[in-house]
């Protein structure tokens, strides 16, 4: 089974370019979720969508970030324009909302680093 | 606000057992969780349990709820170095979670 799928794995930037990560969900999860991971702050909640709609943006650190849901199958958050104190792992996760135990399905990771 | 606190690092010898602590605040929260990184992967579910067990037991996992003091531990029997990773403990219910820092578990022989 695939699980989720997120690219690019790694990306290495400068200053001020756009940065387009991007997530394939579980197929039927209804429920996909946005974190960023680093050293100082650990795993922090960006943004999650249930059903396409974002419900929380409230992780969101700035208007520089943005995330979109098209349909079911597809997610992307944008960076732009990139700061260095952006690099981190960003996670996508999904989730099918009412299942019993609700956990969470993680990609792999896209790991930037911003220059 | 919601928040999860736990220590940061933890080592233990090959064969001992290994205790991870977490408190967390949020006395709304239906599960209680636990999810293992492995390096270079993502977050994975470990275990897991109902908030209105105090305790879950799956093989060398042991997972104790004390909801009072709102404190949720892991016991890992007979740990492995195969169980180095980090271990974080998370509470929320069926659309959001909020992670721990993460306990970096190393095991040396």
């Amino acid at each position: 089974d695939a699980g989720v799928i997120q690219s690019p794995r790694h990306e290495v930037t400068e200053m001020g370019q756009e940065v387009t990560l991007r997530c394939k969900p579980i197929s039927g999860h209804n429920s996909l979720f946005w974190y960023r991971q680093t050293m100082m702050r650990g795993l922090e909640l960006l943004i999650y969508f249930n059903n396409n709609v974002p419900i929380d943006d409230s992780g969101m650190p700035e208007d520089r970030f943005s995330a979109k849901m098209p349909n079911a199958s597809f997610s992307t958050l944008k960076i732009q324009p990139s700061e260095p104190r952006d690099s981190a792992v960003y996670f996508c996760a999904s989730s099918f909302g009412t299942e019993n135990t609700g956990e969470l399905f993680f990609g792999e990771g896209s790991r930037l680093t911003v220059l | 606000g919601e928040d999860v606190e736990q220590s940061l690092f933890l080592s233990v010898r090959e064969g001992d057992s290994s205790v991870i602590n977490c408190t967390y605040t949020d006395s709304s929260s239906t599960y209680l969780y636990w999810y293992k990184q492995e390096p270079g992967a993502g977050l994975q579910l470990l275990t897991y349990i109902f908030s209105n067990m105090d305790m879950k037991q799956d093989q060398r996992l042991t997972v104790l709820l004390n909801k009072k003091d709102k404190h949720l531990s892991l016991r890992i029997a007979d740990t492995q170095t195969g169980d180095s990773a980090i271990y974080f403990c998370a509470e929320g219910g069926y659309n959001k979670l909020i992670f721990g820092a993460g306990t970096r578990l190393a095991v040396h022989p």
